[in-house]
């Protein structure tokens, strides 16, 4: 089975600030990997997935990127913060096969001020 | 467009009752689906799911859920709820290719 780690668990960021969120996920190969945002009281926002190393599909145009520099990481980045990128961010994989579920990994609070 | 429609924002039930969550999915053929729970501060955790077979399908923590064709429905049910149910409640469909649509969500509270 699949285990995803997912770090730092919370994060207080400045308005400009860059941003760094890391996700590696053990357990499998050659998973696809999602980068999902959770505002509050609100459902799941896809941002970014990715089928292999250095594939990445964005979801949603906006001042954050995704990069996959090896098979099991991913990288979710910002060069500058903005207070709308508040939330609670997802790491997701599945294997080959997505029909069997994603595994989530524990999220990180992201708070900008 | 595929969708999923979570139709309840939040639902309370007293402890030991039934439960019922409900969901709706719009896709032309029979999707996979799913639902997921999630703990306040924490991921999701996958309940159960659906691809073809026998309607009702049987999950983890005493959950099950039946998927009705004639109504694009996966209403997710619990015949006694337990206080640690409390949570949040997501039903999702992959309806093509390998990204999942998630519903809203649906908070369950537990009354004693």
């Amino acid at each position: 089975s699949q285990t995803i780690h997912q770090w730092p668990a919370t994060l207080v960021q400045p308005v400009g600030s860059p941003l760094s969120l890391e996700c590696t996920v053990e357990g499998t190969s050659n998973p696809n990997l999602y980068w999902y945002r959770q505002a509050a009281g609100r459902g799941l926002q896809l941002l970014f997935y990715s089928v292999g190393i250095g594939q990445i599909s964005s979801e949603v145009p906006q001042n954050l990127s995704a990069s996959r520099p090896q098979d099991r990481q991913f990288i979710l980045s910002s060069k500058k913060l903005l207070l709308s990128d508040s939330g609670f961010y997802l790491c997701a994989a599945t294997g080959t096969d997505a029909t069997y579920g994603y595994t989530f990994g524990s999220g990180t609070r992201l708070t900008v001020v | 467009a595929q969708s999923v429609t979570q139709p309840d924002i939040h639902i309370t039930v007293s402890e030991g009752a039934s439960l019922e969550l409900r969901c709706n999915y719009s896709y032309g053929a029979t999707p996979y689906l799913f639902w997921y729970v999630q703990s306040p501060g924490q991921g999701l955790q996958l309940l159960l799911k659906y691809f073809s077979g026998d309607t009702l399908v049987q999950g983890i923590k005493g959950f099950e859920a039946e998927f009705k064709r004639s109504q694009s429905s996966f209403n997710l049910r619990k015949p006694s709820v337990h206080w640690s149910d409390a949570a949040e409640y997501f039903c999702a469909v992959i309806a093509g290719g390998f990204k999942t649509i998630f519903g809203a969500g649906t908070r369950l509270f537990v009354k004693a």
